[in-house]
């Protein structure tokens, strides 16, 4: 069956515009997370939906990100006043977990790269 | 909090020579444990875990972690590797029912 995809898998933005990526979890999946991964480091979580509400956002950097889920599938990953520093791989995993545990486990699309010059 | 060491960035070990990835976490719950192994190209994929249970996990593709809780230690090991295997290693860790934490990761280069 079809794994996790994300779209577009390279972005190309100026420092201070808005970008979208968007993440498709595996069908029937209904918890999803994302993940940033900086050069060199390992992934890094951002946030959690069960559903279609975000369990844990505590990793979000600051206001500047926000992720939704309004019909419990896709998701999109949205990151206004884009900065340099937000250039990184951005990962999403899927899981069937129906409860809270993190432990169930993710499959991961390929990423989606951004770039902010 | 937790956090996980990963204390090599890069491994370099002959064709079918042993590997041992270290990992070290810290953590004053009780943890899950996971490798993961993203190959050129492709998406982060679940090597193993270790949830409960019998302290040594083993993968399909011959690969095996021992949990030691006295010495924190999910250290990833395998007896004889291939080609096949290069590719960049995370060691992860999550408390019960909170986020995953992941390590710096591994590179392993097979040289032939």
């Amino acid at each position: 069956g079809a794994g996790v995809s994300q779209t577009p898998s390279n972005k190309v933005t100026e420092k201070g515009k808005y970008v979208e990526l968007r993440c498709d979890p595996i069908s029937g999946h209904t918890a999803l997370y994302w993940y940033r991964q900086s050069l060199g480091q390992g992934p890094e979580f951002l946030i959690y939906f069960q559903g279609t509400g975000a369990a844990d956002d505590s990793g979000l950097p600051n206001d500047r990100f926000f992720a939704v889920r309004p019909e419990g599938s896709v998701s999109t990953l949205k990151i206004q006043r884009t900065e340099r520093g937000d250039s990184a791989v951005y990962l999403c995993a899927s899981s069937r977990s129906a409860g809270t545990s993190y432990a169930d486990t993710q499959y991961f699309g390929p990423g989606t790269r951004l770039t902010v010059l | 909090a937790q956090s996980v060491t990963q204390l090599d960035s890069q491994v370099p070990v002959f064709e079918e020579a042993p590997v041992e990835l270290r990992c070290n976490y810290s953590s004053s719950v009780s943890v899950y444990l996971f490798w993961y192994v993203q190959y050129p190209n492709q998406g982060l994929q679940l090597l193993l875990k270790y949830l409960s249970g019998s302290t040594l996990v083993e993968s399909i593709n011959g690969f095996e972690a021992e949990f030691n809780k006295s010495q924190t230690s999910f250290h990833l090991r395998k007896p004889s590797v291939h080609i096949s295997d290069t590719a960049e290693y995370f060691c992860a860790v999550t408390p019960l029912d909170d986020k995953i934490i992941f390590g710096k990761g591994t590179r392993l280069h097979i040289l032939p």
